[in-house]
């Protein structure tokens, strides 16, 4: 059983709605929490990191949230646009400096 | 955008070559990594390195090696490639204090056939 679980697998919205991708984690103890998009045919890039004591956190359109007691996190995109269609991993930091990863959620967004 | 390069960004080659991925960054980074990811899987890191001279493999047991010679380059070099290791090969760096942001580069798809 994967140490991240990412779900839905993959996920079809329409442009201009709204989706929210969940994270459920098992590893600890927990350090942080990052969210990462990762286009096709290109590397992952940070858009958010959760610590222990934050319970959410905006970037743009993006807003993460993160329950430490569940081990639990959640990337909401708002107004989805078709530049929002990617890979959105979900990495956690843990124990001495190891990091466990999601497989993603692939967001596919249609005009 | 991270100042972190991979070349080739695509490789085709037959079974038993010797192949190398170079992977570079300019942003002075101790830390760098090579990952391996499938379609639809998640990332599974195979090499590591926090600094010159410093390398260790990683979680997931791979024929390839690395080294590091110098801060800003990383290459990862197979010594006979077959087709098992067709895959996608991100290379990544960081440096402390970020808490373990990654900044990676744009991959190698490689296919051995």
């Amino acid at each position: 059983k994967n140490q991240v679980e990412q779900s839905p697998q993959s996920l079809i919205i329409l442009e201009g709605k709204n989706c929210t991708l969940q994270c459920n984690y098992t590893v600890s103890p927990f350090s942080n929490l990052r969210w990462y998009k990762q286009d096709t045919g290109r590397g992952p890039v940070s858009l958010t990191i959760m610590t222990f004591s934050e319970n959410t956190k905006s970037n743009g359109r993006y807003t993460a949230t993160l329950d430490a007691d569940t081990k639990q996190s959640s990337l909401h995109i708002t107004a989805s646009q078709l530049s929002d269609s990617a890979s959105y991993i979900c990495v956690v930091h843990y124990g001495n400096n190891r990091l466990a990863f999601g497989k993603g959620n692939q967001v596919v967004v249609i005009p | 955008e991270a100042d972190i390069y991979q070349t080739p960004r695509y490789l085709v080659i037959g079974t038993g070559k010797k192949i190398t991925l170079e992977c570079s960054q300019t942003m002075g980074h101790d830390k760098m990594y090579w990952y391996q990811q499938d379609p639809g899987m998640e990332l599974h890191l195979i090499h590591y390195s926090y600094g010159v001279n410093s390398t260790e493999k990683g979680d997931l047991s791979s024929e390839s090696t690395v080294s590091r010679i110098r801060t800003e380059h990383f290459p990862l070099t197979l010594e006979s490639a077959r087709p098992s290791h067709t895959s996608q090969y991100l290379c990544a760096s960081g440096r402390p204090g970020t808490g373990v942001e990654q900044f990676f580069g744009p991959g190698t798809r490689l296919t051995v056939l």
